[in-house]
């Protein structure tokens, strides 16, 4: 079955360090990967995709199939980064599986 | 454009009252989602709906119904409340299954 692992439930930086979220992922197959972020009190919303390969909002995530991980990169946190991250995986034709979700909290 | 809406943005509920979530898109998506949101659990699929007409059950489908009458709606309802049931329920739809999901902004439910 597909499964989508986010270790941390709880991910604290400074304003100015660098980020990285984790997400694993099982799948025998060839993944689809997206990452959704929550902003306080506002819907889920996409924030990148694997295969547009894009930077947004400065984070960046590199899909590594040998390793099965899609992390989340931020060289420079901002205040403003501070919401609850959300790996998912689609496989196939399946649903959206999310992971568990961490809560990136920046301080300044 | 609305995008996606639901409603009530928050209800408390009674156990054991029946209770109907609603969801709205104008997209024409084809496919539909209603997930929960718990802590320590993220986002879990309740059902799902690839087309009018058609549903599906997800990974916790037990105590919800849902019904796809037609392309814009997803109605998502609880037959008789249950605490467990206490939780937020997103809407979501996607121009097809397995394409990206767009979200409504949640449903916080309290069953007392």
């Amino acid at each position: 079955a597909q499964r989508v692992t986010q270790p941390e439930k709880l991910l604290s930086v400074f304003k100015g360090a660098p980020v990285e979220l984790k997400c694993n992922y099982s799948y025998s197959g060839s993944p689809e990967l997206f990452w959704y972020v929550q902003y306080s009190r506002q819907r889920l919303q996409l924030l990148l995709r694997h295969i547009s390969r894009e930077s947004i909002k400065g984070f960046t995530a590199d899909l590594n199939k040998g390793e099965t991980s899609f992390h989340l990169k931020k060289p420079f946190a901002q205040e403003e980064d501070s919401a609850m991250y959300y790996c998912a995986l689609i496989a196939g034709f399946q649903k959206l599986v999310f992971g568990t979700g961490t809560r990136l909290l920046v301080s300044p | 454009i609305a995008g996606i809406t639901q409603a009530p943005t928050s209800q408390i509920l009674a156990a054991g009252r029946r209770m109907t979530l609603r969801c709205t898109q104008d997209m024409r998506h084809n496919a539909m989602y209603w997930y929960r949101q718990d802590l320590g659990l993220g986002l879990r699929l309740i059902h799902y709906s690839n087309t009018a007409g058609t549903t599906g059950k997800g990974e916790v489908p037990d105590g919800y119904s849902v019904s796809r009458a037609n392309t814009d709606d997803f109605p998502l309802t609880l037959a008789s409340a249950v605490p467990s049931q206490t939780s937020v329920y997103f809407c979501a739809s996607s121009v097809h299954r397995g394409n990206e999901q767009f979200f409504g902004p949640g449903t916080r439910l309290t069953v007392l």
